[in-house]
């Protein structure tokens, strides 16, 4: 069976704090791996793909070890508007069917 | 650009009665078409994929069916909803095969009582 593992959390932190957040794949055919956000009662939406090279967006940062099997994303300066549930999820080449991780909820306080 | 328009944004329906949910993409064509569940706190179960007219796959046997009677058209229904049918709903499209994200429709929160 597939599995994308991810902290539950939540991971409490103050304003400006840097937090990481990792996520674990089984399947080591995975080709392609996004970060997604969804907030409370909306729709899952697309933060950013993850590229074997690593990729920067502003305050955020994706990164892929393919030898562990995991991907990263790391918020710094955090913003009260941050706190959500990130979702991972990864994709084997060729497949329709991404696997969804059931995500890690972000509580940024003041 | 490519939309997804999905309705209605909520709906409470008492057990026994039929359901029928629409999603529509717009600005694209032959997307591949999802719809997803999202129960209170959990995290989305995978209903019914499809990837062309009439192509339906099911993830999960249950009270639920889907037909896609358009190329962008796709709907979730159900002859007699259960209580267990709560929940939150999302359609989703995707342009090709999983090197590409999903991008989600606003969803519908049911409620069945």
């Amino acid at each position: 069976r597939k599995e994308v593992e991810q902290d539950p959390g939540p991971f409490n932190v103050p304003e400006g704090a840097t937090v990481a957040f990792n996520c674990t794949y089984s399947n080591s055919a995975s080709q392609s791996f996004f970060w997604y956000r969804q907030d409370c009662r909306k729709e899952p939406k697309l933060l950013m793909s993850v590229y074997s090279s690593g990729n920067e967006d502003g305050r955020f940062t994706a990164q892929l070890n393919r030898a562990s099997q995991y991907i990263s994303l790391l918020i710094r300066d955090s913003k009260l508007s941050d706190s959500a549930t990130y979702l991972c999820v990864v994709s084997e080449g060729g497949s329709y069917i991404p696997t969804f991780g059931r995500g890690t909820s972000l509580i940024v306080h003041p | 650009s490519q939309t997804i328009h999905q309705w209605p944004a909520t709906l409470v329906q008492p057990v026994g009665s039929p359901l029928s949910l629409e999603c529509t993409v717009e600005g694209t064509s032959n997307p591949n078409l999802y719809w997803y569940r999202q129960a209170a706190g959990r995290g989305l179960q995978l209903l019914f994929y499809s990837v062309g007219i009439g192509q339906i796959s099911s993830e999960v046997p249950q009270n639920l069916s889907a037909s896609r009677p358009q190329d962008r058209q796709f709907i979730l229904s159900s002859k007699k909803l259960l209580l267990s049918d709560s929940g939150f709903y999302l359609c989703a499209w995707g342009p090709g095969q999983g090197d590409s994200p999903l991008h989600f429709g606003n969803g519908t929160r049911l409620t069945v009582t």
